[in-house]
């Protein structure tokens, strides 16, 4: 079946430094990956999506480029902020109808002054 | 204002009663699901539901079933909680089923059976 992994359940780092979330999944589909903010008692929000191989993608200062190659699709920003304390979850969507999403684990951001 | 509302937003349960957990949305979306956020667990998918009527169990269905009889609400029923399905429960839903699809979610149920 599909799936995700995401190595890293908790990422602490101070303001201003880069940080990098991976992300790698396994389908027998051509999928679409998504990453999805949640912060504390609030809903999960999409930050991100991307099916097309090797194009950047970018919102709200975070990016990823999906990788077919190497199954990856990690998530990226050059310089955190407070404000990006969150859970991040990567979740795949198989390219057929209707399967629901397929979430990894989730990483823990926590930023620091 | 495009929303997914849950209600209610915490709930405490005696092992053995009966749960109803409701959502509604306001944007005519097809397809709602319904997923339970354990730690360490991630975002499970319990039910999906692409239409009135017309719904599908997801990767962890057992103890759980639902009800769709108006495109815009999406119930999940526990019948006899047990004390394993404490958890926060999330609604979401889409315009339609496909792939590229945004989910969006409700902020959630925190169920506690005791």
């Amino acid at each position: 079946g599909d799936s995700v992994t995401q190595t890293e359940g908790l990422v602490t780092l101070t303001k201003g430094l880069p940080v990098m979330l991976n992300c790698t999944y396994q389908t027998t589909y051509s999928p679409f990956l998504f990453w999805y903010v949640q912060h504390l008692n609030e809903a999960p929000k999409l930050l991100l999506k991307s099916s097309t191989d090797n194009k950047r993608t970018e919102h709200q200062g975070f990016y990823a480029t999906l990788h077919k190659s190497s199954s990856s699709f990690h998530l990226q920003k050059s310089s955190v902020q407070l404000s990006d304390s969150a859970l991040y979850f990567c979740a795949l969507s198989p390219n057929n109808y209707a399967q629901g999403l397929t979430f990894g684990l989730g990483t823990r951001v926590s930023v620091f002054p | 204002d495009m929303k997914v509302t849950q209600m209610p937003r915490y709930l405490i349960k005696r092992m053995g009663e009966n749960v109803l957990l409701e959502c509604g949305q306001d944007m005519s979306h097809e397809t709602m699901y319904w997923y339970r956020q354990d730690p360490g667990l991630g975002l499970q998918l319990i039910y999906i539901s692409y239409d009135v009527d017309s719904n599908s169990e997801g990767d962890i269905p057992k103890g759980y079933r639902v009800s769709r009889k108006k495109r815009e609400h999406f119930s999940l029923i526990l019948d006899s909680a047990k004390t394993n399905q404490t958890s926060v429960y999330f609604c979401a839903s889409s315009f339609s089923g496909t792939s590229n699809t945004e989910v969006f979610f409700g902020k959630g149920t925190r169920l506690t059976v005791v």
